[in-house]
Order: C-alpha cells, then structure tokens, then sequence
C-alpha cells in the first residue's frame, strides 16, 4: 500500500529563516511525487512533480528534491506569503489516484 | 479561465437527506476524482473517473455514489448521510499524467 508521511505537522519561521519540509514515502513503482500549497478555504494549488531520484526542482523560494524514500521542500528566505499547508502526493505504478499526506502548516512571521 | 467549480461550498444537513455535490469542470480533462479531507488524515480519494460513463471506487467509497454522463460533470451522491461524512469534500480533474486541478472544495456537516 502506497504511504506518504510528511513532517514536521506544523512549522514556524521567522521572516528570511530558511527551512525544509520533509515527505518520507512508500510506493510500488513510483510515476511521479507532487508538491501542492494549500491556503485556508481554498483547494491545493500544484507546485511541483518530481519523476526520478536526483531530479530538483525550483520556483521562487521554493525548490523540491527527490530521492528513492523522501522528497524534500527547501523555503529560502520566506516570506510571511508563503504561509500555508504544503502537501506531498506520490503517484504510483496504476496512475489512477494521488496518495496525500497530512501536510505540514506553515507560518512565517514577519 | 480554467477552472474546477463546486456548489455548494458549505451544506448543512440532517442524518438520511439525500444530497448531491456538483462539479464541473471547462478544461475538458478526461480525469476527475473526488477526496474528502479530514485533520490529520490529508487527502483521501473518494470515486474517480477515467472519462464518460468510466468511474471506480477509490480508498474510501463506503456510503458515496458518483456519474459521469458528460466530460464536463462529476457529481458526488450522498444517498442516505450520515455524522461519519461531515468533512471537507474536493473534486479535481486533469489530463492524463498531469496535476490535478482542485476546486475549492464543499464543506459539509450532517448532524
């Protein structure tokens, strides 16, 4: 059964304090892992889809890596926007769903 | 503009009423699927269809009903609610091998 796990649960920064999010997974046969960014009220807005081990990938202050257990979301210099729930989806060898994780919250103070 | 739309976006009903959540989407996606979310249990499919008249269950279909009569729709049926199903309900469509695009989700309570 394919698993996601996302941690920590909630995150606090100040302004400009760097930080990862971290996205352990298991899955049969891996078709891509997916970062979303979720704000209150909203539905999860797509940030990223990472294919293969060693593959990164960059948006603003964003940047996603992966490798074969665990994908990592490193926030450079955040800013208090960038507060949100961020979730991890792998997608696995029957492509016909994502499996999520809980997500981490986010808060930067400014 | 590209979208996903969900009506309502907050229903409140009673145990055993029957209800339906619409989406649609204009992208004309051949994918959608439906999640509920729940606090410290993320996302969890619900129904998805690979397109017309193709749907199937997914992790958590138990008490849900879906149809796909035309591209664009998507509906979710609650036949017969009840309290277990108050939750935060998400359609989403994409391409094949896409991201998915969410709408902006349903907040449900049956009491």
């Amino acid at each position: 059964e394919d698993q996601v796990t996302q941690s920590p649960e909630a995150l606090r920064l100040q302004e400009g304090e760097s930080s990862s999010l971290n996205c352990s997974y298991t899955v049969s046969g891996l078709r891509g892992l997916f970062w979303y960014r979720q704000d209150p009220g909203k539905g999860p807005e797509f940030l990223f889809t990472l294919y293969s081990a060693g593959e990164e990938k960059e948006k603003e202050r964003l940047k996603a890596t992966l490798t074969k257990k665990e994908s990592f979301l490193h926030i450079t210099a955040p800013k208090p926007e960038d507060s949100a729930t961020y979730l991890c989806a792998v997608q696995g060898e029957y492509g016909n769903k994502l499996v999520f994780g809980a997500g981490t919250i986010l808060r930067v103070k400014s | 503009e590209a979208q996903v739309t969900q009506n309502p976006r907050y229903l409140i009903t009673v145990t055993g009423k029957k209800l339906t959540v619409t989406c649609s989407q204009n992208m004309n996606h051949e994918y959608m699927s439906w999640y509920r979310q729940d606090p410290g249990l993320g996302l969890r499919q619900i129904y998805y269809s690979m397109n017309v008249e193709v749907t199937d269950k997914g992790d958590v279909p138990e008490g849900y009903k879906v149809s796909r009569k035309e591209k664009r729709n998507f509906p979710l049926i609650l036949e017969s609610p009840s309290p277990n199903q108050t939750s935060l309900y998400f359609c989403a469509s994409s391409f094949s091998n896409s991201p998915l695009h969410f709408g902006n989700g349903t907040r449900l309570t049956v009491t």
